[in-house]
C-alpha cells in the first residue's frame, strides 16, 4: 500500500510568521511531488510542484524534497488569514492523496 | 469556458438505491478522474481514463462504474448504494501538457448521503 502522511493539525501561526507542513511518502520510486490548497466546503487547487531533491521557490511558497528521507515539505512565508485553509501533499502522476493539513493564520 | 461541471451538487439517496453523478468538461482534455473525500480525509482515486473508451481502476473503485463514450463526459455510477458511499465526490481532469504538473481541474464536487 503505497502511502502518504501528513500530521492533520491543526497548525496554527501568527499572520506574518512562517508556516511549515510536512509529509511523508512510503513508495521510495515515487518521482513527482504536489502541494494542493483546498478551502473550506470548495475543490482543491495546485499549489506547487516538485520533481527535483532541494528547495523550489514561487512567491510565498517553497516546496523542499528529500526523497533519500522520503519527505516533502511546504513552508509559507510571512501567512496571510487569506492562507488558512486545508494543504493536501499529493505523490506521483494518479496524485495519491495524504490526509491534509488544516492550517489556520491568526491575525 | 465553464471547466469541469458535475451534478448533482447534493444527493440523498436510500440504501440499495442507484443513481450517476455526471461530469462534463469542455477544455478538451484526455485525463478525467473521479476522486472522493470523506470528512477530514484526502483525496481518494475511484476511476480515471485517459482518453474516450478507456478507464481504469483507481485506489477505491468497489461499489461505483464508470464509462468514457466521448473526450467530454465521464460518469459515475453507483450501483446499490451503501451508507460507505457517504462521501463528497469530485471529478476532474487534465490533459497531456498539465499532467506532469500534477494541475487538475477539478469540479465543484457532489455531496452524496446515503441514509
Amino acid at each position: 500500500q503505497k502511502e502518504v502522511e501528513q500530521n492533520s493539525g491543526p497548525l496554527s501561526v501568527p499572520e506574518g510568521a512562517i508556516a511549515s507542513l510536512n509529509c511523508t511518502y512510503s513508495d521510495r520510486g515515487s518521482q513527482s511531488f504536489f502541494w494542493y490548497r483546498q478551502y473550506s466546503g470548495k475543490s482543491p487547487e495546485l499549489i506547487m510542484f516538485i520533481y527535483s531533491n532541494g528547495d523550489k521557490e514561487d512567491g510565498r511558497f517553497t516546496a523542499q524534497l528529500n526523497k533519500a528521507s522520503q519527505y516533502v515539505s511546504l513552508l509559507i512565508r510571512d501567512s496571510q488569514p487569506s492562507d488558512s485553509a486545508t494543504y493536501l501533499c499529493a505523490v506521483n502522476l494518479l496524485l495519491t492523496f495524504g490526509t491534509g493539513t488544516s492550517l489556520t493564520v491568526i491575525p | 469556458n465553464a471547466g469541469v461541471t458535475q451534478t448533482p451538487k447534493f444527493r440523498i439517496l436510500k440504501i440499495g438505491q442507484s443513481m450517476t453523478l455526471q461530469c462534463t468538461q469542455d477544455m478538451n482534455h484526455n485525463y478525467m478522474y473521479w476522486y472522493r473525500q470523506d470528512p477530514g480525509m484526502g483525496l481518494k482515486l475511484i476511476y480515471y481514463s485517459v482518453g474516450a473508451g478507456i478507464t481504469d481502476k483507481g485506489e477505491v473503485p468497489n461499489g461505483y462504474n464508470v464509462s468514457r463514450s466521448t473526450t467530454e463526459d465521464f460518469p459515475l455510477r453507483l450501483e446499490l448504494a451503501a451508507p460507505s458511499q457517504t462521501s463528497v465526490y469530485f471529478c476532474a481532469s487534465s490533459n497531456a501538457g498539465t499532467v506532469d504538473t500534477g494541475e487538475l481541474f477539478f469540479g465543484e464536487g457532489s455531496r452524496l448521503t446515503v441514509l
